[in-house]
């Protein structure tokens, strides 16, 4: 069974302090990772996917098959990155995303 | 263009009422489902729909029916309502690899 495991529920860091949300997956076929976030009053947003390898707002986040990861990280945290982040594995043919527990994100001044 | 539009907000039920959670999309995507979130879980899928007049269970389907006559709508129904399925409620839309959601439903059921 395909499953998402985010150890961390809360993670506090001091402003421009480096930041790695863990998340790792059990699944015997070809992942698709995501990351979203929801940030204080609004909707779940796609932060970024495996698949196109890009950085958004900073952060970056590399398929580990080995070590069945997928962290997001942040070189230098902003306050304006306090949130809940989700990880979330896609399975191949099937559209259902499961979704880890979350981990909020807490970027102090 | 308005996204995944979910109505109502918010929204207080008793034990046994019945309710229908509407979830609307303008983006002409054939994939739609409902999640709940709770607290320490994260999301977890009740139903989906791969397009009008296909449904299927996900993880925590009992309790809730749905149904897909449109690509557009795709209501959720809460049959009778139990204070274990007080939550957020959040539908979404995926084409290709992205996944749109709604703003959320809080449901209390008292």
């Amino acid at each position: 069974a395909q499953r998402v495991t985010q150890p961390e529920k809360l993670l506090s860091v001091f402003k421009g302090a480096p930041v790695e949300l863990k998340c790792n997956y059990s699944y015997s076929g070809s992942p698709e990772l995501f990351w979203y976030v929801q940030y204080s009053r609004q909707r779940l947003q796609l932060l970024l996917r495996h698949i196109s390898r890009e950085s958004i707002k900073g952060f970056t986040a590399d398929l580990n098959k080995g070590e069945t990861s997928f962290h997001l990280k942040k070189p230098f945290a902003q306050e304006e990155d306090s949130a809940m982040y989700y990880c979330a594995l896609g399975r191949t043919g099937r559209r259902a995303l499961t979704f880890g527990s979350g981990t909020r994100l807490q970027v102090q001044p | 263009n308005a996204g995944v539009t979910q109505t109502p907000k918010f929204q207080v039920l008793k034990t046994g009422q019945s309710m229908t959670l509407q979830c609307a999309q303008d983006m002409n995507h054939e994939y739609m489902s409902w999640y709940r979130q709770d607290p320490g879980m994260g999301l977890r899928l009740i139903h989906y729909s791969v397009g009008a007049g296909i449904t299927d269970q996900g993880e925590v389907p009992n309790g809730y029916n749905v149904s897909r006559s449109t690509t557009e709508d795709f209501p959720l129904r809460l049959l009778s309502a139990a204070p274990s399925q007080t939550s957020v409620y959040f539908c979404a839309s995926r084409s290709g690899a992205k996944a749109f959601f709604g703003q959320g439903t809080r449901l209390t059921v008292v």
